[in-house]
């Protein structure tokens, strides 16, 4: 089976840089997704690694270490809009590269 | 990117009803669809794996008889709940994949049982 570990909650304020890491066990792991899902709506795709190192979109960026089973969402120059929850997932290639969540973070971004 | 699409985007029905939920890739083919279901404040749970021309594969704990799911063509899923109860109210989520591993998810369908 599958398992995934976030912190369920982080409060940060405006402009600052908070890390959000997971924890991964899965028999058929074939890369780590991040989502973005503000209250009422879908989640939004953030990144993807599929290999380890840093990956860097905008204020965003995502890290995998494979030998660790850990990656991270590093989030900078928090702004109020970024207040969601963030989800991990595990892209799993048995039974058809199917992604299991884990159980998502809130982040609040204070003034 | 690929788009998703669902419909309808909510829908409220009464207790022992049954309620269809599409799902459909608009610019791509879909050979896998998967179908999540999340309750409030909580994750995404994937219900089924759906591949076009073959029966869906159902998580554990997930009731086969209760959500049929029909992969009848490269770009359309549908979901049925059948004999809807107030319990099964929830937001259910829909992604495929054109065989490449990437997904794509659809906007999702909040559905509310009275």
């Amino acid at each position: 089976g599958q398992s995934l570990e976030q912190p369920s909650e982080v409060t940060a304020v405006e402009g600052a840089i908070v890390q959000i890491n997971c924890t991964y066990q899965t028999s058929g792991f074939y890369g780590l997704s991040w989502y973005q899902q503000h209250d009422g709506g879908a989640p939004t795709f953030l990144s993807y690694n599929a290999l380890d190192g840093l990956e860097e979109t905008g204020r965003f960026s995502s890290f995998l270490s494979r030998s660790d089973s850990y990656g991270y969402l590093l989030l900078q120059e928090l702004q109020m809009k970024d207040s969601a929850s963030y989800f991990c997932a595990v892209r799993d290639s048995t039974g058809g590269f199917k992604t299991i969540f884990g159980a998502g973070t809130r982040l609040f971004v204070k003034a | 990117g690929a788009v998703v699409s669902q419909h309808p985007s909510w829908v409220i029905c009464k207790s022992g009803t049954s309620v269809k939920i599409e799902c459909r890739s608009l610019d791509f083919q879909a050979t896998t669809m998967f179908w999540y279901r999340q309750f409030p404040k909580q994750s995404l749970m994937l219900m089924a794996t759906s591949n076009e021309g073959s029966k869906a594969t159902y998580e554990q704990g997930v009731e086969k008889d209760k959500f049929l799911i029909n992969h009848a063509s490269l770009t359309l899923s549908t979901l049925t709940v059948t004999s809807a109860h107030p319990e099964d109210s929830s937001f259910y989520i829909c992604s495929a994949s054109g065989g490449g591993g990437e997904q794509f998810f659809g906007p999702g369908t909040r559905l509310t049982v009275l």
